[in-house]
């Protein structure tokens, strides 16, 4: 299978836990995304990457939270003192970006429950 | 403040007759669209999108249609089949800078046998 990977794919935590999330892209793929997708909502941006660089971070993203894609291939996303707000899908995608054409590809994500 | 707008939470189809997904945006720079189709426990699959040059794109069965003037979009999916049955999202996209894509809050659609 070459599609998106992610692992977990859930995750129970206590409240003021620390959690990591994989995510295995796509191989050629030179971007990849982070959303997180709560109940009765659409995905929402978190944060992407070129390559290695991580080029935006949405104001949804705490300072609790940090992603890095340390060698251009697969991104961790950490929450650190997790919070019962933090229950969430959290969803990785990557694309490969040619010309005007920019397909996201997502993973099954990783759903997160802190109680 | 949203962007994007899906404002039928969901929907119901007899088998084999038409569904129609409804989308709304309110940011010009917008320039890319997509839809997205979620099955429980998945991620969402790319289903089709269309360029802001374009007013229409088909890709078999689904049918993607532009009106940049009125800042609206439509999923059109004809014949409806059992298997459509999922969530819907719509998103858009600026397609500079991050390209990232904002989501609406997806319709639910439901095709009877």
């Amino acid at each position: 299978d070459t599609g998106v990977s992610q692992d977990p794919r859930h995750k129970i935590t206590k409240r003021g836990q620390n959690v990591t999330f994989r995510c295995d892209p796509i191989s050629e793929h030179n971007r990849l995304y982070w959303y997180r997708q709560t109940l009765g909502q659409g995905p929402e941006f978190l944060t992407y990457f070129q390559n290695e660089a991580q080029l935006e971070k949405s104001r949804l993203l705490s300072d609790r939270f940090s992603a890095e894609r340390p060698k251009g291939s697969f991104s961790t996303l950490e929450i650190q003192r997790t919070e019962q707000g933090d229950s969430a899908m959290y969803l990785c995608a990557s694309s490969l970006v040619a010309g005007n054409v920019n397909e996201q590809f997502f993973g099954p994500g990783t759903r997160l429950t802190v109680l | 403040d949203q962007q994007v707008k899906q404002n039928s939470p969901s929907l119901s189809v007899q088998e084999g007759r038409i569904s129609i997904l409804n989308c709304d945006y309110t940011n010009s720079m917008f320039d890319y669209f997509l839809w997205y189709k979620k099955y429980p426990a998945e991620g969402p699959t790319f289903l089709i999108s269309i360029s802001s040059i374009k007013d229409k794109n088909e890709d078999g069965r689904f049918t993607v249609f532009l009106n940049k003037s009125a800042k609206h979009l439509s999923l059109h999916i004809v014949p409806s089949q059992p298997g459509d049955s999922a969530v819907y999202f719509c998103a858009a996209s600026a397609r500079r800078g991050t390209y990232k894509y904002i989501f609406g809050t997806g319709t639910r659609l439901k095709v009877l046998a």
